[in-house]
């Protein structure tokens, strides 16, 4: 069964920087996107972004660019997100979530449902 | 950046009968292959999302029938016929025609 198993929960102070793990099974690491999706304390989802391991290619929501960066270890085929300079705001439940692709629906830019998704990271940002 | 809306935001619903959550775009999801670009996830309380339906009314894989979306261009449905039990939680449609992907704020599904 296709798992994605992400990394224990973190404690952090404002102005440090998390970096959380997903490490997936089966060919999803070579066949499939990863996206990220956190869930601040009773919230909703907030998409920030993803990458395609086998090519590198990333994406990063606007609010976030600058502070996030996801990589991919292809020997451990471990997707990786990185968010510095911690905000309070930022304390949220950090998901990653296999990305199945479609069609595509603009040069480049191809639809993708997230079918797979990690158990959760929390990450508390307190002084 | 799209925004989605739902309706209502809270939802009661005696086992058996149906329910049915709106979804509403601020952009059509609609490209010139005229698929629809709108997935509904279901958060199960203390769990991941899991996916329920994708492309607008496609079911994933092991969802049961008793759901069913549809809708085009800004306007979509969620059904539940027959809720049960085990479909209590947040029910959240996600656009993704366009980057970044969004989701709605959120439909919460409970029993009467």
């Amino acid at each position: 069964q296709v798992q994605l198993v992400q990394s224990g929960a973190e404690v952090k102070k404002p102005g440090s920087s998390v970096k959380v793990s997903c490490k997936t099974s089966g060919d999803t690491f070579t066949k499939y996107g990863i996206t990220w999706v956190r869930q601040a304390p009773g919230q909703g989802l907030e998409w920030m972004g993803g990458i395609i391991p086998t090519l590198g290619k990333t994406t990063v929501a606007q609010s976030l660019q600058g502070r996030v960066t996801i990589t991919a270890d292809e020997l451990t085929a471990t997707v990786y997100m990185e968010l510095n300079s911690l905000r309070f705001e930022d304390m949220a439940i950090y998901y990653c979530a296999r990305a199945t692709f479609g069609m595509e629906i603009y040069p480049s830019h191809y639809y993708y449902y997230l079918d797979v998704w990690g158990r959760g990271t929390t990450v508390t940002v307190s002084s | 950046d799209i925004v989605m809306t739902q309706s209502p935001l809270s939802l009661s619903v005696t086992p058996g009968e149906s329910a049915s959550i709106s979804c509403r775009s601020s952009q059509s999801l609609v490209h010139s292959n005229e698929h629809y670009y709108l997935d509904w996830y279901l958060q199960k309380p203390g769990q991941p999302p899991q996916l329920l339906i994708s492309l607008t009314s496609t079911r994933a894989p092991g969802i049961p029938d008793r759901f069913s979306g549809s809708g085009s261009d800004r306007n979509f449905t969620l059904k539940i016929s027959r809720v049960e039990a085990e479909d209590v939680g947040v029910y959240y449609c996600m656009q993704g025609i366009q980057s970044p992907h969004t989701f709605g704020p959120g439909t919460r599904v409970d029993l009467k």
